[in-house]
């Protein structure tokens, strides 16, 4: 089944304690994106990749890192986190040029 | 300037009826549009996509688009309970590398 897989799906943590949250797709697409999505907001794109070691930086990419060493794979690295990053977080992957696809999401709250 | 507005709040609708949704975006070199349905909880799923001026119909879905204007529409006809959900707009920037924008989304309730 093609699909966009993040884990967790839900965290709790703590300011300043390092965190992962993983983005995993098996339909070989180029793109892969973060977004976060708070209320009154809407969807933020954090971070894009257009391919494996090609990243960028989105719309509202201060506090996070990303990496892309392999197509499938598209980490999204809070290395100190905040309360202001507390949000709903969603990665999306396509073709190139191709409408997006998203993740279940993943649901992080910083106390 | 918001890139891509929805300002429409809540809509209610009875079973039956059409929904209709309107968005704006202010990128003129902007080609690419497309609708996401979220249901509460859920992440968005894509319902249509659309790249030319005119309707593009799938099922109980049209989509409108009118790039002189700069507005997209979505009509959901013969509204299901099933339809209630925030509708997304998106626009694809012109400017490349696949990078969409969201409206903040228009909440559509199916009253049975």
């Amino acid at each position: 089944e093609a699909q966009v897989t993040q884990n967790p799906r839900y965290l709790i943590t703590v300011t300043g304690k390092k965190l992962t949250v993983t983005c995993s797709q098996n339909m070989n697409h180029e793109y892969m994106s973060w977004y976060r999505q708070d209320p009154g907001l809407g969807l933020r794109q954090i971070y894009y990749s257009m391919n494996v070691e090609v990243t960028d930086k989105g719309d509202v990419p201060e506090g996070y890192k990303v990496s892309r060493k392999e197509k499938r794979n598209f980490p999204l690295i809070l290395e100190s986190p905040s309360p202001n990053q507390t949000s709903l977080y969603f990665c999306a992957s396509s073709p190139v040029n191709q409408p997006q696809h998203f993740g279940d999401g993943t649901r992080l709250s910083i106390l | 300037q918001k890139e891509v507005e929805q300002n429409s709040g809540p809509l209610s609708v009875p079973e039956g009826a059409i929904a209709s949704l309107n968005c704006t975006y202010s990128d003129r070199g902007s080609q690419s549009f497309f609708w996401y349905r979220q249901y509460s909880g859920k992440s968005p799923e894509l319902i249509m996509s659309i790249y030319s001026n005119g309707d593009k119909e799938d099922g109980r879905f049209t989509a409108q688009l009118n790039k002189a204007s700069q507005y997209v529409s979505l009509l959901i006809r013969d509204s299901q309970p099933s339809d209630s959900a925030t509708y997304l707009c998106a626009v694809k920037k012109a400017s490349g590398n696949n990078r969409l924008a969201f409206g903040k989304g228009n909440q559509v309730v199916v009253i049975p």
